[in-house]
């Protein structure tokens, strides 16, 4: 699977939307753009996850270039719950219902501020 | 839906004794997970369950670990003998294809 690089961490202030950078420059055409997220000492969150196409739902969006190279996870009016430590993940469609594995890096740490 | 089910959530135990850890999955997903947490390591898969098939277990740490799905709706994740290092969050996850539903964890500590 490919690899992803995040920042390590972000600021964003309450109320304002948060966007979050992820870039996988490896990636293949049959790999998913995941992200999840991690509060303290809960187990990760499913957050979205896209192919080619932006994708919106009630948590957050997800913006993919084009060339699918990078995305961005955009939380729309970031509260103070949303501080957490975000995961940006590609996953591979091996075709048949199977699938590659969750590979996590280190995540984003992003705080949100009052 | 209760969600992925883990217990313990807390488990102190002392070295060279056996930990058991299990998982209940959410009512039908195929596909069951066991992480590993560290600070040093992050987020590591341990072993997958394919329809209680283990699939991979090239993350399966050592033979002191091994990992059991008797059935569609418990897992179980067993190390003997327990080392310090073994230290960790525990995680189990279900899955229906798409995406990967996590469990609150069990926090491992190994004196």
């Amino acid at each position: 699977d490919a690899k992803t690089t995040q920042p390590p961490s972000m600021d964003c202030a309450e109320g304002r939307a948060a966007n979050l950078p992820c870039n996988h420059s490896t990636i293949s055409g049959n790999e998913y753009v995941y992200w999840y997220r991690q509060i303290h000492s809960q187990g990760p969150q499913y957050i979205i996850h896209g192919l080619k196409n932006n994708e919106t739902n009630e948590m957050a969006s997800l913006i993919i270039t084009e060339d699918r190279k990078s995305s961005t996870l955009i939380l729309p009016h970031a509260t103070l719950r949303d501080t957490a430590v975000y995961y940006c993940i590609v996953r591979v469609a091996a075709g048949d219902d199977s699938w590659g594995k969750f590979q996590f890096g280190a995540g984003t740490q992003v705080v949100v501020t009052p | 839906d209760a969600g992925v089910i883990q217990s313990p959530r807390h488990e102190v135990t002392e070295m060279g004794q056996e930990v058991t850890l299990r998982c209940k999955p959410i009512s039908g997903h195929n596909s069951l997970f066991w992480y590993r947490q560290t600070m040093m390591r992050g987020l590591e898969l341990l072993i997958y369950f394919n329809n209680n098939v283990p699939i991979d277990d090239s993350g399966m740490p050592e033979d002191r670990f091994s990992a059991k799905m008797p059935n569609a709706s418990f897992s179980t994740l067993k190390i003997q003998p327990s080392e310090p290092r073994d230290s960790a969050v525990y995680f189990c996850a279900s899955s229906l294809g798409l995406s990967e539903y996590f469990g609150p964890g069990t926090r491992l500590l190994v004196l």
